[in-house]
This record gives C-alpha cells, sequence and structure tokens, in this order.
C-alpha cells in the first residue's frame, strides 16, 4: 500500500529564507508524487507533479522538488520565502487505480 | 469561470438530519472525488466516480453515499448525520482515470453537526 508522510506539522521562516518541506514516501511499484498547497478558506492547487520523468520538478510559484528513490523522499523546496507562501501544504501519492493518498499537511509560516 | 463548485459554503447540523452536498464541475471531466479534511489526517478519500453512472468506495465511506447520474454533478448525501461527521469536505476532479493527472478542487463545505 501507498502512503506519505511529512515531517513537521508547522514549520516557520523568515522572509528571504529557503523553504523545505519534508516528504517521504512508501510505495511498492514506482510511484506517482504531487504536492499541492491550499490557502486560508480555500480548496487545493497543485504546485507539482512527478511522473516518472525529470527527477527534478519545477512548480508554480519558484517551488521545486526532488525525487529520490533511494531516500524514499519529495523534498519540496522555494530559495526564497515570500509572505504570500504561508499556506498548509499537501504531499501525495498516487494510491491504486486512481486516487492520491495525502499525507497530514505542513502549515508553513512566513515572518518579516 | 471554469471549475468546480460547491454548496452550501458552511452548514450546521442537527444530529440525526439527512443532508446533501453539492458539487458541480464544468471541465467535462470523467472523474470526481469527494475528500473529508481533518486537522492531523489530511485529506481522506470517501467516494469516487470514474465516470457518470459508476461509483466506488474510499478509504472512509462509511455514512455516506454518492451518485453520479450525469458528467457535471457528484453529490454526497450524509443519510443520518452524526457529529463525526463535523469536517471540511471538498469536491475533486480529473480529466482521467489514470492518476497522473491534476485534480482539480472545489472551495469546500464546512459542515458542523451538533
Amino acid at each position: 500500500a501507498q502512503s506519505v508522510t511529512q515531517l513537521g506539522s508547522h514549520v516557520s521562516v523568515s522572509e528571504g529564507a529557503l523553504v523545505l518541506l519534508r516528504c517521504n514516501y512508501s510505495s511498492s511499484v514506482p510511484p506517482y508524487l504531487f504536492w499541492y498547497v491550499q490557502y486560508p478558506n480555500q480548496g487545493l492547487q497543485l504546485l507539482l507533479k512527478y511522473t516518472s520523468a525529470a527527477t527534478l520538478v519545477k512548480g508554480i510559484n519558484g517551488f521545486e522538488a526532488e525525487f529520490k528513490k533511494s531516500e524514499t523522499s519529495f523534498h519540496l523546496t522555494k530559495p526564497s520565502a515570500h509572505m504570500s507562501d504561508a499556506a498548509e501544504y499537501f504531499c501525495a501519492v498516487k494510491g491504486g487505480y486512481n486516487k492520491l493518498i495525502f499525507g497530514a499537511g505542513t502549515r508553513l509560516a512566513v515572518h518579516p | 469561470i471554469a471549475g468546480i463548485t460547491q454548496a452550501p459554503t458552511s452548514q450546521i447540523l442537527a444530529a440525526g438530519r439527512r443532508m446533501t452536498l453539492r458539487c458541480t464541475q464544468d471541465m467535462r471531466h470523467n472523474a470526481m472525488y469527494w475528500y473529508r479534511q481533518d486537522l492531523g489526517l489530511g485529506l481522506r478519500l470517501i467516494h469516487y466516480s470514474n465516470t457518470a453512472g459508476t461509483t466506488g468506495k474510499g478509504e472512509v465511506p462509511d455514512g455516506y453515499s454518492v451518485s453520479r447520474a450525469n458528467t457535471d454533478d457528484f453529490p454526497l448525501t450524509l443519510a443520518s448525520a452524526v457529529p463525526s461527521q463535523t469536517s471540511v469536505y471538498f469536491c475533486a476532479s480529473s480529466d482521467s482515470i489514470f492518476g497522473t493527472d491534476t485534480q482539480y478542487f472545489g472551495p469546500g463545505t464546512r459542515l458542523t453537526v451538533l
């Protein structure tokens, strides 16, 4: 069965600092992996996805993630945080036929 | 504007009452999904539909039912609401059933069962 674990339910960074949100996955087959962002009182929107092409995936708003099979990781990074990046971030893996299995989420706070 | 609409935005409901959450998409996507979001648990799949006329159970289907009479609509019904069904409910859709396509989410319905 597939699963994801997001390390750290809350992450706080200064504006301009590196953002690193951690995600580890478990999958018995080559995984498809996703990062979604949820702004307050909104639905989720896709940041980026890995579907077995390039291991470094670039997404919207300057985010990127690197698929590392040896570490079973798919961490999300952004070189320089902006106040508008404050949101909740969810890592997800394709599970079964067409379902997404989500991690518990990481709330990112950005302070001046 | 293309996308997914959900109604109502929020609802307070007495335990034991029946409630239907509505979801409509105008993107002509084949697949649709219902998730519930609870603090510390992320999103969990309740039911899904790969195409009009078919539905399937997700991770937490008990106490919920769905129907998919046409491509656009995917209502979620709570036959007899209980307090543990207090949650935020998200409807989503995707263009294919193969899992690599993006799932698009609606704005959510915040449901409180007292």
